[in-house]
C-alpha cells in the first residue's frame, strides 16, 4: 500500500525566510502533485511533477522531484504572508492509476 | 473558480439518515474522484469514475455507493450514517493522464 508522509506538519515561519516541505513516499510513482488548501476551502493545484529531477517554479514556491530517492521537495523562498496555507503532496499510483494519495499536509503560518 | 460544481454546500442530518452528493465536473473532464476529509484520517480517495464507468475504488464503506450519469455528472450516496461520517466530501474531476485533479468546493456534512 502506498504511503505518504510530509513534515514538518506544522510550520511557523517568519517573513523573509526560506523553508523547505519535505514529502516521502514508499512506493515507485512517477507522478507528484502538490496543492494548496485555504482554511475551510478548496484544493488548488500547484505544480505537477512527472519524472525524476522536474522542476518547477511558481513564485515564491519551488518544487522537485527525486524518484530513486522517492521524495518531493517544496522550497519557500522569501516567505510571505499570504503564502499562510495548508500544503498537501499528492502520489499518483499504489494499486489504481487515477487514485492519489496524499500526505498529512503541512500547515503554513507566515508571520510578520 | 475550478470549475468542479458540489451542491450542496453543507448538508445537516441525523444518524440512520440517507443523503446524496452532487458533482458535475470541469467541461470536457471525463474522470470524476470523489474524496473524504476528516481531522483525524486526512483526505482519502473513495472512488474514481470515468466516462460512466467505476475505474477504482479505495476505502470506500459498503454504505456509500456512487455512479457517473451519461451527462457526466456525478452522484455519491451515503446511507445509514453515522457521526464519524461527518466530514469534507470533494469531488475533483480532470482530464485523465498526468493532469491535475481539479476540487470541488466540497460538501460539508454534519450528522447530529
Amino acid at each position: 500500500e502506498l504511503k505518504v508522509e510530509q513534515n514538518p506538519l506544522f510550520l511557523s515561519m517568519q517573513e523573509g525566510k526560506n523553508y523547505t516541505i519535505y514529502c516521502n513516499y514508499s512506493t515507485t510513482s512517477d507522478r507528484l502533485y502538490w496543492y494548496r488548501q485555504d482554511p475551510g476551502k478548496s484544493l488548488e493545484s500547484l505544480f505537477v511533477l512527472l519524472s525524476n529531477g522536474a522542476v518547477k517554479q511558481e513564485g515564491r514556491l519551488m518544487a522537485s522531484l527525486d524518484t530513486k530517492a522517492r521524495l518531493s521537495t517544496l522550497h519557500i523562498t522569501a516567505a510571505v504572508h499570504d503564502l499562510s496555507a495548508t500544503y498537501f503532496c499528492a502520489v499518483a499510483g499504489g494499486t489504481s492509476y487515477g487514485k492519489l494519495t496524499f500526505g498529512q499536509g503541512t500547515i503554513l503560518t507566515v508571520h510578520p | 473558480d475550478s470549475g468542479v460544481t458540489q451542491t450542496p454546500k453543507h448538508l445537516i442530518t441525523a444518524t440512520g439518515q440517507r443523503v446524496t452528493l452532487r458533482c458535475s465536473p470541469r467541461s470536457g473532464d471525463l474522470s470524476v474522484y470523489w474524496y473524504q476529509q476528516s481531522l483525524d484520517q486526512g483526505l482519502q480517495f473513495l472512488i474514481q469514475y470515468y466516462n460512466g464507468e467505476e475505474r477504482a475504488k479505495g476505502n470506500i464503506l459498503e454504505r456509500f455507493s456512487a455512479q457517473q450519469f451519461p451527462d457526466l455528472h456525478s452522484e455519491l450516496n451515503l446511507s445509514s450514517l453515522e457521526l464519524g461520517d461527518s466530514a469534507l466530501y470533494f469531488c475533483a474531476s480532470s482530464r485523465g493522464g498526468n493532469q491535475p485533479q481539479h476540487f470541488g468546493d466540497g460538501t460539508r456534512l454534519s450528522i447530529l
